[in-house]
């Protein structure tokens, strides 16, 4: 079985200010690792992937995740926060023999972004 | 390219009354998922098809859920009777080719139910 921490469930930076959103997995077998971004009222919106190649790996809208297998984690940053980026943020993972059909999403992260 | 459709956004229905939800995927996508979003959680998948076949449909309460996609495109999602419980927001997502290799699943915007 496969599932993905997100350790806090709310954080709040300030304009300007390093992002960190903290994401663990647990597989038995290699996994895809993403992130999803959710703004209110929307679905969700795929940030960036892992599928086995770069273990860092950069998405939209400036964020980017490292892939560390040997402390299990796939934590999202972004280097300066924008008010734009206020939105909840789900880390997923999947069993790559799937081709990620099978997500299991942790249970979001709401980033604030204060002024 | 238009995205995942979805139908009703909201619906606010009370308890022991039907309700059904619609997807439209993307054009040309074979794969078709049911996703349940409890308040503050992630999204659970409830079934996917590929095609018009329900290849994952083990999270599926089939005592009161039930879902067709009969001609391979939209899908159709039935909740007979409701329950206070079952208030949430109900995602579909669509993606193409098989499990081979990776494929994105694009999400549509949900439907938000509440039951009284």
């Amino acid at each position: 079985a496969q599932s993905v921490t997100q350790l806090g469930s709310h954080v709040s930076v300030s304009e300007g200010a390093l992002v960190l959103l903290r994401c663990n997995y647990s597989s038995s077998v290699p996994p895809y690792l993403f992130w999803y971004v959710q703004y209110p009222n929307q679905g969700l919106q795929l940030l960036l992937k892992y599928t086995s190649a770069a273990t860092l790996v950069k998405g939209i809208n400036g964020f980017e995740a490292e892939f560390k297998k040997s402390e299990t984690s796939f934590h999202l940053t972004k280097p300066s926060a924008h008010m734009s980026d206020a939105a909840e943020y789900f880390c997923a993972v999947s069993d790559q023999r799937g081709g990620g059909n099978k997500l299991t999403f942790g249970t979001g992260t709401q980033l604030k972004v204060e002024l | 390219e238009a995205g995942v459709v979805q139908s009703p956004r909201y619906k606010i229905i009370e308890k022991k009354q039907p309700v059904a939800f619609w997807c439209n995927p993307i054009s040309g996508h074979n794969t078709l998922y049911w996703y349940l979003q409890n308040l503050g959680q992630g999204p659970e998948l409830l079934i996917r098809y590929e095609n018009e076949e329900a290849v994952d449909d083990s999270q599926l309460p089939k005592d009161r859920f039930s879902a067709e996609r009969l001609k391979g495109v939209d899908s159709t999602l039935k909740i007979q009777p409701a329950e206070l419980g079952d208030s949430a927001v109900y995602l579909c997502a669509s993606s193409s080719g098989g499990s081979s290799s990776y494929n994105e699943q694009f999400f549509g915007p949900g439907t938000r139910l509440t039951v009284l």
